[in-house]
């Protein structure tokens, strides 16, 4: 079991806006640690996506945005396309016996 | 542009050692500003962190596995390498090298090796 929870799938037709949540506790982003999204197509290594809760990389469209509030974190996706279809990840850092560096379960994101 | 390599057996039998090197191009493994690191995802499964490293060798590693894991590093090759000892079927994954940018809690995977499979099996 995930320090950080996801929902297993979410989905959304194109051109839709979707949301993808990442709860964790006050020892993880309760405590303040940013959470940072990682995108996942099959076959291929993790992408960061967005990191310190809001920030895109170069070259990461703005149809994508990050936000955090208290113990939990949200990756929103707008104007959906085809091409978003893929696993999210969130990740951030626990200092519980948890571990260090502590990831989401995963979310599958299916474009309709 | 940094990139980084994961090497090492793609089988390795119960009950042995896995090892691993992960090779940095295009940069220094010797960065005052970055930590290095493995996580792994079991087939179908989600990411995993294993442990990460400093230049210096501090390492951290993820407490469900410290007791059978080591991380270390070969600055004159610019490479790090992970020992997973006592393997079982439960360790097949694929196992990811990776950068982590900023400082401790802050730090995010922002490069990532394209991953090696590792199947334990006799």
């Amino acid at each position: 079991q995930s320090v950080l929870t996801q929902p297993p799938s979410v989905s959304g037709a194109p051109g839709q806006r979707v949301t993808i949540s990442c709860t964790g506790s006050g020892s993880n982003i309760g405590a303040g640690y940013p959470v940072h999204w990682y995108q996942q197509f099959p076959g291929t290594a993790p992408k960061l996506l967005i990191y310190d809760n809001s920030n895109r990389p170069s070259g990461v469209p703005d149809r994508f945005s990050g936000s955090r509030s208290g113990t939990s974190a949200s990756l929103a996706i707008s104007g959906l396309q085809a091409e978003d279809e893929a696993d999210y990840y969130c990740q951030s850092y626990d200092y519980s016996l948890s571990g260090f560096w502590v990831f989401g379960g995963g979310t599958k994101l299916t474009v309709l | 542009q940094l990139q980084l390599q994961e090497s090492g057996p793609g089988l390795v039998k119960p009950s042995e050692t896995l090892s691993l090197t992960c090779t940095v191009f295009g940069g220094s493994i010797s960065s005052t500003s970055h930590y290095w690191g493995w996580v792994r995802q079991p087939p179908g499964k989600g990411l995993e962190w294993i442990g990460s490293m400093f230049y210096t060798g501090r390492t951290d590693y993820n407490p469900s596995l410290k007791s059978r894991v080591s991380i270390s590093v070969d600055t004159s090759k610019n490479q790090f390498s992970l020992k997973v000892r006592s393997v079982t079927a439960a360790d097949t994954a694929v196992y990811y090298c990776a950068r982590l940018s900023g400082t401790d809690g802050d730090a995010a995977f922002d490069i990532w090796g394209q991953g090696v499979m590792v199947t334990v099996s006799s």
